[in-house]
């Protein structure tokens, strides 16, 4: 069973349009967030929440919106997409928040915007 | 702003050598976290440090915390093909700061 499932794997869009991105846990972890990575293999938190309540918010275009229907879900919807939101997004969750547990990551997404 | 870096940026080593990463911050660090992606694939947790100057070993692997809980380093004895992949330090503190990562490359 895939602990942290991401859909889709890939994703190819055009400029200007909005697309989602679904992520689900079954560690029963209270914790989830949203990473992008770049081309260049930087990675940058984007959104984290904790029992579906939204504790980071980083500088992130309000353009990206993320919705936690439960604690076990965190999708990730883009609006009006951009060449510049290319990139691999991945989904990880962990067991609480707070500085002592690891993180448990989703295999990604792969968004390329043309 | 906060900024957590890693060198070498690449490693290229011949199977069998040593290989070290370090990870440097610039403000002091309450634990920090060290995760493994291979190419193509997910960052997955290696280990967590809380102590200054804590030591951790897992097989060929050797992690330490600095003494004044800035820095970190991650060393692997005796290279394999399978250590191939970009490993990257965490800053686990409120900010969630990946390092810029160093990526290995082992030559058989």
């Amino acid at each position: 069973d895939t602990a942290v499932s991401q859909t889709p794997k890939y994703l190819v869009t055009q400029m200007g349009n909005d697309k989602s991105i679904k992520c689900e846990q079954n560690l029963g972890h209270d914790t989830m967030y949203w990473y992008k990575q770049d081309s260049k293999k930087f990675l940058k938190i984007m959104f984290s929440y904790n029992n579906k309540e939204l504790i980071i918010n980083e500088t992130v275009p309000n353009r990206f919106s993320p919705k936690s229907p439960d604690k076990a879900h965190l999708n990730l919807h883009i609006n009006s997409l951009e060449l510049g939101d290319s990139a691999v997004y991945f989904c990880a969750s962990s067991l609480r928040q707070g500085a002592n547990y690891g993180y448990t990551f989703g295999s990604g997404t792969r968004l390329t915007v043309v | 702003g906060q900024q957590v870096m890693q060198i070498p940026q690449y490693q290229h080593v011949q199977e069998g050598e040593d290989f070290t990463t370090y990870c440097n911050s610039s403000t002091t660090l309450s634990n920090i976290q060290w995760y493994k992606q291979r190419p193509g694939g997910h960052p997955v947790f290696l280990i967590q440090l809380v102590k200054s100057g804590e030591v951790k070993k897992q097989k060929r692997l050797t992690f330490q915390f600095g003494e004044a809980k800035k820095n970190s380093s991650l060393h692997i004895t005796a290279t394999q093909t399978t250590d191939v992949g970009t490993y990257f330090c965490l800053d686990n503190t409120d900010k969630l700061i990946f390092g810029t990562g160093t990526r290995l490359q082992v030559f058989p």
